[in-house]
């Protein structure tokens, strides 16, 4: 069964940083591309930054690219996403997500087949 | 950027009716779309792939159609479980965009 879990959201300040986890099970996680997908309150679903199962390349919203970064070990099956420079608009529910089936995608682009149960980061001062 | 127009935004339906959800591209993507219902509270689930395939496990009165610029979700026989939001998605290029969002809500 795949699971993916999140953690490391929390309130924090304008200007300040957090680091979000995602732990995998389930699956071979080297295998698979990986994203982050947020939802303001509210709102809808936003697609937020992507890596390839090797880690090897990667890929940003225009709305976060420079402040955050996209990173995975795949030793320890876990994703992550570094956030700096926090904007109260990036508050939201982080969601991670599992690619699918590689062979139904394109361009380094997928479908999400699996989602965590997200975590809550609040910008506020 | 590929823009998406998803519609209705909103739709009051009853139980055991047939509903349509549209989602347009602004341009061509083959058939590069995913479509996803989410209940409040909870993470989307992949409903549909590839336009028209079914993911497993999901029920088989959800189809998918179209290819290009214009798609469709159809639920054959609304359930009681399927009040919720659904989410068109396009995986064509970067970046990748979800539609607006249609509430399917209780008439």
């Amino acid at each position: 069964e795949v699971q993916l879990l999140e953690s490391g959201g929390g309130l924090v300040q304008p200007g300040g940083s957090l680091r979000l986890s995602c732990a995998a099970s389930g699956f071979t996680f080297s295998d698979y591309a990986m994203s982050w997908v947020r939802q303001a309150p509210g709102k809808g679903l936003e697609w937020v930054s992507a890596i390839s199962g090797s880690g090897g390349s990667t890929y940003y919203a225009d709305s976060v690219k420079g402040r955050f970064t996209i990173s995975r070990d795949n030793s320890k099956n876990t994703l992550y996403l570094q956030m700096n420079s926090l904007r109260a608009e990036d508050t939201a529910v982080y969601y991670c997500a599992k690619d699918g089936l590689s062979r139904y995608c394109t361009n380094g682009v997928c479908y999400k087949d699996y989602w965590g149960q997200g975590t809550l980061v609040t910008v506020s001062s | 950027v590929i823009w998406m127009t998803q519609s209705p935004s909103l739709l009051s339906a009853s139980t055991g009716d047939r509903v349509t959800i549209s989602c347009r591209m602004s341009q061509g993507i083959s058939n590069y779309l995913a479509w996803y219902q989410q209940k409040p509270g909870k993470a989307p689930e992949l409903l549909i792939y590839a336009a028209s395939t079914l993911q497993s496990g999901v029920p088989s009165r959800f189809s998918g159609s179209g290819s290009g610029t214009d798609f469709t979700l159809t639920i054959s026989c609304l359930q009681s479980e399927d009040f919720a939001t659904y989410y068109c998605q396009q995986y064509y290029s970067l970046p990748q965009t979800f539609g607006q969002g249609t509430k399917v809500e209780i008439k």
